[in-house]
């Protein structure tokens, strides 16, 4: 089975700094992808980032990257220049290929609180 | 295209009786899950179906949850009877293909008495 750990339930920044958000996932697949979505006080779930475990180049979304060690089974989201519409949780997910009709697994999520 | 649809968008009742929460997934796509988000135990995977066919429901809590898809516009997550631990925000998703983003609906606050 598929584990995915997310070790900060809350994290906090100054607008227009950098933060990191951690994410670790266990699985013996080798074709998978993993996620981050974010999830504003509106509940809107909203895809920010993905990552396929086939590609060694880490992804990048506009402020968002991700820096992906598939060895360590790593997956950790990076916010620059943050900003206050970026307050919200966020959730790293993962998903095996093959017949998981696109089942995810989430991880518990990390609170980002940004401060003016 | 007006995304994933749920309704009702709050739901408040009493302990015992039938809940019906409803989603028409976002045209053309062919999975649809649902969710169940506590503070408790996070987002948990409920039931999912792949062309209105279900594939998992493992993460179904008790015998009083049950979901259908008729057709594949339309899929509902029944409660009976409702129970206060049953009080969640429930999401429904819907995605084209096994390796397509998930979009997700507004969720569906459910509050039992």
């Amino acid at each position: 089975a598929q584990t995915v750990t997310q070790s900060q339930p809350e994290m906090s920044v100054q607008e227009a700094e950098t933060v990191t958000l951690s994410c670790t996932y266990d699985t013996s697949e080798s074709n998978y992808y993993l996620f981050w979505y974010k999830q504003p006080p509106s509940r809107q779930m909203i895809l920010v980032i993905r990552q396929e475990a086939y590609k060694q180049q880490n992804a990048t979304e506009n402020r968002f990257s991700v820096n992906f060690q598939k060895a360590a089974k790593s997956f950790s989201l990076k916010i620059s220049d943050s900003q206050l519409g970026d307050t919200a949780m966020y959730f790293c997910a993962f998903y095996a290929g093959g017949t998981s009709y696109g089942k995810l697994t989430f991880g518990q999520g990390t609170i980002l609180t940004v401060h003016p | 295209d007006a995304g994933v649809i749920q309704s009702p968008r709050h739901e408040v009742t009493e302990m015992g009786q039938e809940v019906t929460l409803r989603c028409k997934p976002i045209s053309g796509h062919n999975s649809l899950f649902w969710y169940r988000q506590t503070m408790m135990r996070g987002l948990e995977l409920l039931i999912y179906f792949n062309n209105n066919v279900p594939i998992d429901d493992s993460g179904m809590p008790e015998d009083r949850f049950s979901a259908k898809m008729p057709n594949a516009s339309f899929s509902t997550l029944k409660i009976q009877p409702s129970e206060p631990r049953d009080s969640a925000v429930y999401f429904c998703a819907s995605s084209l293909g096994r390796l397509n983003e998930q979009f997700f609906g507004p969720g569906t606050r459910l509050t039992v008495l």
